[in-house]
């Protein structure tokens, strides 16, 4: 089985700390993605990535950066994080280059901040 | 404008009953997603749909592509049933979601 694993499921951080949330997946996956989670709103993406090195804005990319140095990794970062980024974070990964509609696709188990 | 709509919100059932849980998008899709997402958050996908129905277990979904509709449909409900049920579609290379719906299943 795919697996899709987030360092933390939980995380306590202050305003104004760099915040980092990894996530790592075991399938030589092309694909990954990092959503948030807010309740009445559902799941928004933040930004993708399509290969290592590369990375495109999803919907709501403002205040976090991504960094994809290796196929497996895809980081989340917050460089200043703020009282408005807490909420729950899901990474996703998947097979092929046009991604979603393969069934491959496959979330971490979220992490709570 | 959300381009994938779900109905109930929230749902509460009775040990037994059959539950029917509706998604509505509105533009051209590669394919619709059932994902269950148990309390603690992991998302974990339940169907992929392109035409027509399938069936797992308790579980059937189905699809119009014409009227741009799924449902997703629990017979015989269990509380070990209870979640978060989300619905999903391709577009391009990328997936929108429904807010989900909480169905609640009482012993």
């Amino acid at each position: 089985d795919v697996k899709v694993t987030q360092s933390s499921r939980y995380l306590v951080k202050r305003t104004g700390e760099k915040v980092f949330l990894e996530c790592v997946q075991d399938m030589d996956h092309e694909n990954m993605f990092w959503y948030r989670q807010d309740p009445g709103l559902g799941l928004r993406l933040i930004y993708f990535s399509y290969d290592v090195k590369m990375k495109e804005k999803g919907d709501i990319p403002e205040g976090y950066s991504v960094s994809r140095e290796k196929k497996e990794r895809f980081s989340l970062i917050l460089e200043s994080a703020s009282t408005n980024q807490t909420s729950m974070y899901l990474c996703a990964s998947s097979l092929s280059r046009l991604g979603a509609s393969n069934y491959g696709y496959t979330f971490g188990s979220g992490t709570r901040l | 404008k959300n381009e994938v709509e779900q109905s109930p919100q929230n749902l509460t059932a009775q040990e037994g009953e059959f539950i029917t849980i509706n998604c509505s998008y509105s533009v051209g899709i590669s394919a619709l997603h059932w994902l269950q997402q148990h309390p603690g958050g992991g998302i974990v996908s339940l169907f992929m749909l392109s035409s027509g129905k399938k069936k797992h277990g308790r579980l059937i979904a189905t699809i119009n592509i014409q009227e741009k509709h799924s449902s997703l449909h629990i017979t015989a409900s269990h509380p070990r049933d209870s979640a978060v049920y989300i619905c999903a579609v391709s577009i391009r290379n990328q997936f929108y979601f429904g807010t989900g719906t909480s169905l609640t299943v009482i012993p």
